[in-house]
This record gives C-alpha cells, structure tokens and sequence, in this order.
C-alpha cells in the first residue's frame, strides 16, 4: 500500500532563516506531488504542483521553491523566511495523468517568529 | 476565480441528524471531490463524482452533482460525533489537469 511521510510535524523558525520540508511517498511510482499551504480556518492554496522528476509548475509567485529530486521526493524551500510564510504545510500525491483523488500527508505547521 | 464555495460555512446538528453542506463552482469541471480534515490534520478524500455521473453513494455518504447549476452537495445520513470535521469540496476543471482547486470548506460540529 501507499504511505506518504512529511517532516517535522512542527517548526518555529525566525523571519530571515531558510526553510526546507520534506514529503516522501512510498509504494506507487511516477506520483503527481503537490504542496498546498492552508492558513488557519481556510481552504487549501496550492504552490506548486510536480509531474515527474525535475518538473515543477508553480501556482503563486512568493519566495518559495520546490524541487523533485527523486521521483517520489518533494522539497519545499525558502532562503529568507517572512512572518506570512507560517501556516499549515500539506504535501499530497496522485497518480499520474488527471482525473484521480489525492492522498495527503499528516501536514507541517509552520511558524515563523 | 476558479474556486470552490462551501456552504454553509458552519454547521452544528444533533447526533442522529443529517447534514448536508453544498458546493458551487464557476467554471466546467472533470470531476467534483469531497475530503474531510480533522483539526490539525491531513485531508482525507471521500468521494469523487465526475463530470458525467449525478449521484454517488459510499456508506453513510451521498453525494450529487449538478453540471447545469455547477454546483455539488455533499449529504452525511445518520451523522455521529465522530463526524465532526471540516469538509472541502475541490474541483479538477478541464482547462487545468492534475491540479484540484479547493473551496474555504465547512465546519460540521455534530453534537453527542
């Protein structure tokens, strides 16, 4: 079966320090993987969405990036952190093409100080 | 805007009572999904309906779709405490694959 991990459960970071999540899916190959943040009392907004290793398609300009290194590895990022970068973190997978339901990770709360 | 709107945006019932919460969209969909949060957590996904299916059942769960009005409800029978959750419904429209466009969802307070 498919599992998806997501790390650390929780972070407090200052503003201007650098950021790095990790989602990892396990048991399915060539997965869509998404990161979607979701503020307090909100739907989800997503930023970026991958269809293969390398390929990444970003959904709102902010000073967040995402890499696919390895082909059910997603990474978020930032190299300065901003007090509107916290919230709720989620990384989801699908499989590949469209037309499927996500499985989400167990989230990340984020923040930043 | 693409997105999703849930209502109602709160609803509190009695155990034993259904709920039952609607979706509307704006623009020509694939498929219509339903997923619950618990607080804190990750989404987990409930029902799919697509674009050329009007009514879906899972246990205790039915859901309709509407293509002529874009819009979607989601209907939970019998509902227990356990319900209690936020619900979102999320959209794939057909100008834009892979990607689900979710609404600001509902908040299901159901009361023992």
């Amino acid at each position: 079966s498919q599992t998806i991990h997501q790390w650390p459960a929780t972070l407090v970071q200052p503003v201007g320090s650098p950021l790095s999540l990790e989602c990892t899916v396990e048991g399915t190959s060539n997965p869509n993987l998404y990161w979607y943040r979701q503020a307090a009392g909100r739907g989800l907004q997503l930023l970026f969405y991958s269809v293969g290793i390398g390929q990444i398609s970003s959904e709102v300009p902010q000073n967040l990036s995402a890499s696919r290194p390895q082909d059910r590895q997603f990474i978020l990022s930032s190299k300065k952190l901003l007090l509107s970068d916290s919230g709720f973190y989620l990384c989801a997978w699908s499989h590949s093409g469209g037309g499927y339901e996500q499985y989400f990770g167990p989230g990340t709360r984020l923040t930043v100080t | 805007s693409q997105q999703g709107e849930e209502d109602p945006q709160a609803l509190s019932i009695q155990e034993g009572e259904n709920a039952t919460m609607n979706c509307s969209y704006k623009t020509s969909i694939n498929n219509l999904q339903w997923y619950r949060q618990n607080s804190g957590r990750g989404l987990v996904h409930l029902i799919l309906i697509r674009s050329n299916e009007r009514e879906k059942h899972s246990g205790r769960l039915r859901v309709t779709l509407d293509t002529s009005k874009k819009s979607s409800s989601l209907l939970i029978t019998a509902s227990r405490a356990a319900d209690t959750a936020s619900y979102f419904c999320a959209t794939e429209h057909m100008d834009s694959s892979y990607k689900l466009i979710f609404g600001s969802g509902t908040r299901l307070l159901v009361r023992p």
